[in-house]
């Protein structure tokens, strides 16, 4: 199994700051990631694929990068709506994993 | 735009089954273009992606609850179903459909819709 390691677990950030999320993985995924944002109450939504593309809907705030076992997301300009729990996903082997999550809140 | 829809019992007593559906609009689950998943977590805790199924009948489950689980789509009734047999309390949790685009047979970019969500009680 692929084990997904989110850092940081909480990260605190000012609207109109930038914010750097973590997530590493225990074997090369290649660049079969994706990124999803949760908000309380809400299923999760698909942001980033692919390790950088942006889904539909996906604000150009947002960026992916990285490949085989570290990848990134960065949130270049915090918005009030950008507040929630995003989490990465590898889709190269089964079982399909997650990540345990990076909370951002507001500073 | 196509929806999913999840429904069934939100209380179990343990040991029993846990029986879910997921219906999907606004599109068909019998064009083989997908795979039909079931993902849960547990209040305040990650998402744990259960299995899929695919039109074809060809299913992955997650290892951990593999002994427990089957997962079977309703071509007819353009629906997916979940059961999960001897539930316990660990599994408490909200219940998430989902659908994965494939390309050339393989998933390529991950779960694009989802159902709302269903929260499954397992208590005495």
């Amino acid at each position: 199994e692929t084990v997904m390691t989110q850092s940081p677990a909480t990260l605190s950030v000012s609207p109109g700051e930038r914010a750097t999320l973590s997530c590493r993985a225990s074997q090369s995924v290649s660049s079969r990631l994706a990124w999803y944002q949760q908000k309380p109450g809400q299923a999760p939504r698909l942001l980033i694929y692919g390790a950088s593309t942006r889904a539909t809907d996906t604000a150009a705030r947002f960026s992916g990068s990285g490949s085989g076992t570290e990848f990134t997301l960065t949130l270049s300009s915090l918005q009030s709506e950008d507040f929630a729990v995003y989490y990465c996903q590898q889709y190269n082997d089964w079982p399909l994993t997650f990540g345990g999550g990076t909370k951002v809140e507001i500073k | 735009q196509v929806q999913l829809h999840e429904s069934g019992p939100g209380l179990l007593k343990p040991s029993q089954t846990l029986s879910l559906t997921c219906a999907v609009s606004g599109g068909s689950i019998n064009t083989g273009s997908y795979y039909w998943t079931w993902i849960r977590q547990p209040a305040g805790k990650g998402l744990e992606w259960i299995g899929r199924v695919h039109t074809s009948g060809n299913t992955n489950y997650n290892p951990s609850l593999k002994s427990r689980v089957t997962i079977s789509v309703e071509r007819s009734k353009n629906q997916f179903s979940l059961k999960l047999t001897s539930v316990t309390a660990a599994d408490t949790a909200v219940y998430y459909c989902a659908r994965a685009p494939l390309g050339g047979g393989v998933m390529v970019i991950g779960f694009d819709y989802w159902g709302q969500g269903t929260l499954v009680t397992v208590s005495s």
